[in-house]
């Protein structure tokens, strides 16, 4: 089946530090990588779309200076969020499509706090 | 607005007994719905995947079941153990256009109780 590696899946950092997530499809290509943020009791917010070898696509009031996507190869997927702040904090989740409409493969989470 | 309601927000059931979980969506063009069970601090896992023509579709005690006349899916669980408190999400993908096309419910948080 399709896998999605997510790391870390816990991260405490202070104030404006920088903390990177990874991402990485384990057994199938992900050309794209859809990034989610998922705050308590709500729904997944999709945050930006990022795509091997071209510049993410960020939705509407996602500052793209402040999380940075990187799509560098086929099988990995990385957000950086810069100089991070308190209401940074927040569950931080990719997916991967594979084939089309069907298959979305979501990886375990970041759970992000930063104090 | 393409939109994904689920109901109820929140249940209890005791182990062993059932229940059902409801989706209404106004997404369109449909292309097709998903259910998802979240545990707590993890990343969604796929239950089922529903298309346009399909009724009803099981994965061993989970059936959901969508009626694309009047846009609604249900999730049935049957014989509920410990291991099924979760949320459950409803995701509803339209048809064409970018692959980001998801619209996501806020799930119902299901406790299941011994």
């Amino acid at each position: 089946g399709a896998v999605v590696s997510q790391h870390p899946s816990r991260v405490i950092c202070k104030s404006g530090t920088s903390v990177k997530i990874e991402c990485r499809s384990l057994d199938f290509q992900a050309t794209t990588m859809f990034w989610y943020r998922q705050f308590p009791k709500q729904s997944l917010m999709l945050m930006a779309t990022s795509n091997e070898g071209s510049k993410a696509t960020y939705e509407q009031g996602v500052e793209k200076d402040k999380f940075l996507i990187n799509h560098a190869s086929l099988t990995l997927s990385t957000l950086t969020v810069t100089s991070a702040h308190p209401e940074d904090s927040s569950f931080y989740i990719c997916s991967a499509p594979r084939g089309g409409d069907y298959g979305y493969t979501f990886g375990s989470g970041t759970r992000l706090t930063v104090v | 607005k393409n939109q994904v309601e689920q109901s109820p927000q929140s249940l209890i059931i005791l182990e062993g007994k059932n229940c059902t979980l409801q989706c209404n969506y106004t997404v369109s063009p449909f292309s097709n719905l998903r259910w998802y069970k979240q545990d707590t601090g993890r990343g969604p896992v796929s239950l089922t995947i529903m298309t346009f023509s399909e009724n009803t579709k099981s994965n061993g005690r989970y059936t959901a079941t969508l009626d694309a006349d009047t846009k609604q899916s249900s999730l049935h669980i049957t014989a509920s153990q410990l291991s099924d408190s979760a949320s459950y999400i409803c995701v509803v993908i339209k048809y064409g256009g970018s692959q980001g096309n998801l619209i996501f419910g806020k799930g119902t948080k299901l406790s299941v109780k011994p």
